[in-house]
């Protein structure tokens, strides 16, 4: 069975600092693993993904992520965030060849000016 | 239309009535997940559909939800004997077959029980 756990459900941080947003999961197969973003009152996008290949993934708004199979991690980060990062992220997992998609429970990141 | 589409976008209903909530997936897309989320929450996967496979209903709460979808199209969720617990947004998302392709979210339908 696969799960992904985010520990922090709230992340406060000053505008232009940098932030990380954790992801474990658990699974006993390959995955792919994804990081969604849902922006006040909007649905969720796609920030990026890893599929294969190299560890660091890089997304959308400066945002990047690191594969780490040692750990069961896919830890999200930005090195400066804007006011307009404020948003809910959530980590997902799917196994290889399977298609179902399975979140975490998000993190609300919020951006103090 | 060009992205995931879902009606009614808000539901408010009385306790014990059925509602039922539709989705529009995007053309050409074989998989399609139903999530609830509630209030302050992550998102509970419910169901989910591929192709003509059986759907994955691992996640459907109790015998009061049901899904159902028409080869590749449009898709209903039918939540019976609604109960206050019921009360979240149902979100929607589609995708083409492969596992490694991007989940497409419609707007949610907000469904309050009252």
């Amino acid at each position: 069975a696969q799960s992904v756990t985010q520990l922090d459900s709230q992340v406060p941080v000053f505008e232009e600092a940098p932030v990380e947003l954790r992801c474990n999961y658990s699974s006993s197969v390959s995955v792919y693993l994804f990081w969604y973003v849902q922006y006040p009152n909007q649905g969720l996008q796609l920030l990026l993904k890893y599929l294969s290949g190299s560890t660091l993934v890089k997304g959308i708004n400066g945002f990047e992520a690191e594969f780490n199979k040692s750990q069961t991690s896919f830890h999200l980060r930005k090195p400066s965030v804007h006011i307009s990062d404020t948003a809910e992220y959530f980590c997902a997992v799917t196994q290889t060849g399977a298609n179902n998609l399975f979140f975490g429970t998000g993190t609300r990141l919020t951006v103090i000016p | 239309g060009a992205g995931v589409s879902q009606s009614p976008s808000n539901k408010v209903t009385e306790k014990g009535k059925d509602v039922e909530l539709r989705c529009d997936p995007i053309s050409g897309h074989t998989a399609l997940y139903w999530y609830r989320q509630r209030l302050g929450q992550g998102l509970e996967f419910l169901i989910y559909f591929q192709g003509n496979s059986a759907p994955d209903k691992s996640g459907l709460p109790s015998d009061r939800f049901s899904a159902e979808r028409t080869g590749e199209s449009v898709s209903t969720l039918t939540i019976q004997r609604t109960q206050q617990e019921d009360s979240a947004v149902y979100l929607c998302a589609s995708s083409f077959s492969r596992g490694d392709t991007e989940a497409f979210f419609g707007q949610g339908t907000r469904l309050t029980v009252v």
